[in-house]
């Protein structure tokens, strides 16, 4: 089947670097994404990674091993606005997106 | 209107009726999408246009039907709603099939008693 597993919840300080994995099993494989969800909003999108490396975007920067199945999401200087979800997502062999079920990362003074 | 809109934004609805949630986007894109997100799950796919007049069926297209009459509409009908279809449901675009961003509408919230 398929099938993304991310942390349920992460909490870091204001400042500091977080790092949100996910790991994937897809029926095929056409990337991966990331997004990011405030509370009773909708998801907008962070990063897409097809080929394995970082990709880094600002503050922002997504990782993949396309062998390993694995992407992780890293976040620098983090901010109180930074609390929200993120979703991991990949797309598989019929440009479908499998979505996990969202890391909510909670930011402390 | 600028981007992809939703409506209603929220709905209480009674057991057995039927309900259309409406989806407008203005960006010219081909590919559309609805999902729901239930707590504790991921998004989960519906139903999708890959451009007007085709549609299919994504992973939990049972009790739901849409249409794609043309490029900015793609309505999503609930024939006779239940409570499991409490939810919150998200309409998005894509340029195409496969792109790699799709943008979101605001959502609507659900509530079928």
């Amino acid at each position: 089947g398929q099938n993304i597993d991310q942390p349920t919840e992460m909490t870091a300080t204001e400042g500091a670097i977080v790092q949100i994995n996910c790991t994937y099993q897809t029926s095929g494989f056409n990337g991966l994404f990331w997004y990011q969800q405030h509370a009773g909003e909708a998801p907008t999108f962070l990063s897409y990674n097809v080929l394995d490396g970082l990709e880094e975007k600002g503050r922002f920067s997504s990782f993949l091993s396309r062998s390993k199945g694995y992407s992780y999401l890293l976040l620098k200087e983090l901010q109180m606005k930074d609390s929200a979800s993120y979703l991991c997502a990949a797309m598989d062999s019929n440009y479908q997106l499998i979505w996990g079920a969202g890391t909510k990362l909670i930011i402390k003074p | 209107i600028a981007g992809i809109t939703q409506a209603p934004t929220s709905q209480i609805l009674a057991a057995g009726r039927r309900m259309t949630l409406r989806c407008t986007q203005d960006m010219r894109h081909n590919a559309m999408y609805w999902y729901r997100q239930d707590l504790g799950l991921g998004l989960r796919l519906i139903h999708y246009s890959n451009t007007a007049g085709t549609t299919g069926k994504g992973e939990v297209p049972d009790g739901y039907s849409v249409s794609r009459a043309n490029t900015d509409d793609f309505p999503l009908t609930l024939a006779s709603a239940v409570p499991s279809q409490t939810s919150v449901y998200f309409c998005a675009s894509s340029d195409s099939v496969g792109s790699n961003e799709q943008f979101f509408g605001p959502g609507t919230r659900l509530t079928v008693l």
